[in-house]
């Protein structure tokens, strides 16, 4: 089944901890991006990546970190310099140069 | 950087009516312009785009138009029923530049009474 995986779904991290999220696909798309939502915020991007080991940063990048060493894996962390983490994430990817974007089911983090 | 806007932020319709939602960009080298639905609790999923080649784009219902002048672009949706009722992101994009990435709007809660 192809697609494109986020994991956990629901996340609560302590206040001052790193924390992890997981994206995978299965799409061969050589494009991959992390979106913040919040309400009334629409999709702002965090960070994206359009070939293995190279990354940029999105519009609010601060506080969060990405990695891309596999085609099919982009995870993302947030850290402790993250003032506001509570949030819904998505993750997409695409092929590159105009193509349809498949988003993730989202992994709601919330600060404890 | 390419910035986004979108009108309205909320809209609500009866059955049957159309529905109409606006975005501008500001990057006039932007050339892919997709449309996203966000049902509650769900991912959004593309329900149509449109290149800077062409005016208008229709699938059954819905469609959009752009004008690459002005730098907008609408969604116009017809006899409207209840299960449109979503967010409706819109999106831009460079398709032939080095840093492809995809600037959303904020979205539009529409919401369609029967």
């Amino acid at each position: 089944d192809g697609g494109i995986t986020q994991s956990p779904k629901y996340l609560f991290r302590k206040e001052g901890q790193n924390v992890t999220l997981s994206c995978e696909q299965n799409l061969n798309h050589d494009a991959m991006y992390w979106y913040r939502q919040d309400p009334g915020q629409g999709l702002r991007l965090i960070y994206y990546s359009q070939i293995v080991n190279d990354f940029q940063k999105g519009d609010i990048a601060e506080g969060y970190s990405v990695s891309r060493e596999k085609k099919e894996s982009f995870p993302l962390t947030v850290t402790s310099a993250q003032k506001n983490p509570t949030a819904f994430y998505l993750c997409a990817s695409s092929g590159l140069g105009g193509a349809e974007a498949f988003f993730g089911q989202g992994t709601r983090l919330t600060v404890v | 950087g390419e910035n986004v806007e979108q009108h309205p932020s909320t809209l609500s319709v009866q059955e049957g009516d159309s529905a109409v939602i606006k975005c501008t960009y500001s990057d006039s080298a932007s050339n892919y312009f997709p449309w996203y639905k966000q049902e509650l609790g769900k991912r959004p999923q593309l329900i149509i785009d449109i290149r800077s080649n062409v005016g208008e784009k229709k699938d059954q219902r819905i469609a959009v138009t752009l004008n690459k002048t002005a730098k907008h672009f609408s969604l116009h949706i017809t006899e409207t029923q209840p299960e449109d009722s979503a967010v409706y992101f819109c999106a831009a994009s460079n398709s032939g530049g080095s840093n492809y990435k995809l600037t959303f709007g904020k979205g539009t809660l529409l919401t369609v009474n029967p």
